[in-house]
């Protein structure tokens, strides 16, 4: 069974400080592995995807995610948060079921951006 | 591109009837198409995968009758609460996938929110 654990359900930081969200998976083989954020009264939006490609991902809006194996972990980060990334942020593990594959969401962490 | 959406994005509805929420992918086909729930502050549940044409698999513990899925085009997909109570109350999103090399990708629908009194 696949699983991620976002170890965080709050994160509170300054504007225009570093952003860690940690996520921490769980596969039986080579995971496919997201970030997304939700604002309130919207739409999940991709962040990023790791694939099996690059390690170091680069997602939208400034955010990045390093898939390291050695420590099961897709920690989500950006070097200075803005007002507008106040938002719920989802770690997300796929699986494949043949003609699509399944999203297993992580718990979520509340991103919040003070002055 | 691969917009999703969602109609009603609100609905309020009387203890016992049934409530029709649409999906519909807006700018491409999709081949397989997923029905979440979200409580308040909590994650969102996968509860059923619907392929076109197809009758939808559901997730352990999801009540097949009392959530209908149709998967009637490659654009369109309904859930349908039939009978719905107060615990039904829910924040329901769907997603689209495109399918074949995209299979991984999901586009997500902005919700319904579910009010049952």
């Amino acid at each position: 069974a696949q699983s991620v654990t976002q170890l965080d359900s709050h994160v509170s930081v300054s504007e225009g400080t570093p952003v860690l969200l940690r996520c921490n998976y769980s596969s039986s083989y080579s995971p496919s592995l997201f970030w997304y954020v939700q604002h309130p009264n919207k739409g999940l939006q991709l962040l990023l995807k790791y694939t099996s490609a690059a390690t170091l991902v680069k997602g939208i809006n400034g955010f990045e995610a390093e898939f390291k194996k050695s420590e099961t972990s897709f920690h989500l980060t950006k070097p200075s948060a803005h007002m507008s990334d106040a938002a719920e942020y989802f770690c997300v593990v796929s699986f494949s079921t043949g003609t699509a594959s399944k999203l297993t969401f992580g718990t979520g962490t509340r991103l919040q951006v003070t002055l | 591109g691969a917009v999703v959406s969602q109609h009603p994005s609100w609905v309020i509805c009387k203890s016992g009837t049934s409530v029709k929420i649409e999906c519909r992918s807006l700018d491409f086909q999709a081949t397989t198409m997923f029905w979440y729930r979200q409580f308040p502050k909590q994650s969102l549940m996968l509860m059923a995968t619907s392929n076109e044409g197809s009758k939808a698999t559901y997730e352990q513990g999801v009540e097949k009758d009392k959530f209908l899925i149709n998967h009637a085009s490659l654009t369109l997909s309904t859930l349908t609460v039939t009978s719905a109570h107060p615990e039904d109350s829910s924040f329901y999103i769907c997603s689209a996938s495109p399918g074949g090399r995209a299979r991984e990708t999901q586009y997500f629908g902005p919700g319904t929110r579910l009010l049952v009194l």
